[in-house]
């Protein structure tokens, strides 16, 4: 069981929007950073979103996140085919003194 | 540009021991917080065990605490990961990765292609 929770599974048409959430509680995503990652299986995850709002070199922007209290969303617009894969978010815990992640969602393009 | 190779995976007997390694290049790897993560089979993305830039500071998941040991050669450029006492359930891919900014939490922006760990009789 994640500390993190997130959906197992969402799923869009081409050109959707879709969002993915990832709640947590004050002694991680309350209080620390939230970062989301795409994770294509046999693949290193790849970093998507840093600091709760904040697109690497490269990512495109129809990938957005946003953070509110102890919960943390990725959205994606204008779905595209190569957007199915799994995503993951991720923080840091005090309690536990180490990176956590969430369980993972898995992205369908319909 | 900043590239992580993982090495030493394999099959090993459940009781068993193995060693992985990490080479890091092209970033001054002594500034940087190094983490490893693990995804077993049909499961998410797990932190196993983090270190400070200088060795002083480490953490475990409670999954692997007393069994694994994370170690850094800070002069070679090298992360290890000593396991130990292996169980099943630590099957999984394991990956190296690399904070943006030194410290921690800054997110895991480098990810090595990850070597695969299999405990089985």
């Amino acid at each position: 069981q994640s500390v993190l929770t997130q959906p197992p599974s969402v799923s869009g048409a081409p050109g959707q929007r879709v969002t993915i959430s990832c709640t947590g509680s004050g002694s991680n995503i309350g209080t620390y950073d939230v970062h989301w990652y795409q994770h294509f299986p046999g693949t290193a995850p790849k970093f998507l979103i840093y600091g709760n709002n904040n697109r690497p070199s490269g990512v495109p922007d129809r990938f957005s996140g946003s953070k509110s209290g102890t919960s943390a969303s990725l959205a994606i617009t204008g779905l595209q085919a190569e957007d199915e894969a799994d995503y993951y978010c991720q923080t840091y815990d005090r309690g536990l003194s180490i990176s956590v992640f969430g369980g993972g969602t898995k992205l369908t393009v319909l | 540009q900043v590239q992580l190779v993982e090495s030493g995976g394999g099959l090993v007997k459940p009781g068993g021991s193995l060693r992985l390694s990490c080479a890091g290049s092209g970033f001054n790897f002594s500034a940087y917080y190094m983490t490893w993560v693990r995804q077993a089979p049909g499961k998410g993305l797990e932190c196993v065990s983090y270190i400070s830039n200088s060795g002083n500071t480490i953490y475990y998941a409670d999954s692997v605490k007393g069994r694994f040991t994370i170690s850094r050669d800070n002069t070679q450029n090298l992360l290890y990961l000593q396991m130990t006492n292996l169980r099943a359930g630590d099957t999984a891919v394991y990956y190296c990765a690399r904070d943006r900014r030194p410290g921690k939490n800054s997110g895991f922006a480098f990810w090595g292609q990850g070597t695969l760990v299999t405990a089985s009789s």
